[in-house]
């Protein structure tokens, strides 16, 4: 089975520019959550989502979001960039069940993308 | 609130000794505990997780860990370490009891594995 996959694997951005992250789960996984990772703060939970519905959502800005598709990829969007928002954004999936895949499974994660704001 | 602790920012073993890398955690009722390992330029793989049971679980590469409710431990332990296990450790926890609640990784452990 192909693992989690994540595009593109490193991004440059400015100030103020959007950017939008993508990641495919591994076939027949239906949960998909992201993290940021920074070597101040650690990892840190963004969001969760479940068939094509937010079910958990971390203490983020409005300026991050995300959406998944019916074939379970997701994106994750940052508006207005900060310099802050540079990270490594990791993706993770999970088979996922009616109770939020974060309490129960051990998620399947992403090689990540490295975000450079500048 | 609940939190997770890894109170050492790096642990340097020598290949062959036992290592021991620690986590500690505060949360409302029982909690389930996972390990993950982070290798350079890699996504978190998954180890072990403790949900209910045995308080020492087993997980994946020759690592266990010993969950303990009086003290609010999980270390992660291996009774003999490898260079190839230098990587970055992270204990997270998820509450039981409010099943709305998020996954909390600690800070993260660098391990060492000196030849």
């Amino acid at each position: 089975k192909a693992g989690v996959t994540q595009t593109p694997r490193y991004l440059i951005k400015t100030r103020g520019q959007q950017v939008t992250l993508s990641c495919s789960p591994i076939s027949g996984h239906r949960s998909v959550s992201w993290y940021q990772q920074t070597p101040g703060q650690g990892l840190q939970f963004l969001f969760e989502y479940f068939s094509e519905t937010q079910r958990n959502k971390g203490n983020f800005p409005g300026r991050f979001s995300g959406r998944q598709f019916s074939n379970s990829r997701s994106e994750m969007n940052v508006s207005t960039l900060e310099l802050g928002d540079s990270a490594l954004y990791l993706c993770a999936s999970s088979p996922g069940t009616s109770v939020p895949a974060l309490v129960l499974n051990e998620q399947f994660f992403g090689p990540g993308t490295r975000l450079t704001v500048l | 609130a609940q939190s997770v602790a890894q109170p050492e920012d790096q642990v340097n073993v020598a290949e062959g000794n036992p290592l021991t890398v620690k986590c500690t955690y505060s949360v409302s009722g029982n909690p389930y505990l996972f390990w993950y390992v982070q290798y350079p330029n890699r996504g978190l793989q998954f180890l072990l997780k403790y949900i209910t049971g045995d308080n020492l679980v087993k997980g994946s590469y020759g690592f266990e860990a010993e969950f303990n409710k009086s003290q609010t431990s999980f270390h992660l332990k291996k009774p003999s370490a490898l260079v190839s296990d230098s990587a970055l450790y992270f204990c997270a926890v998820s509450p039981l009891m409010n099943r709305d609640d998020k996954i909390i990784f600690g800070k993260g452990t660098r391990l060492h594995i000196l030849p």
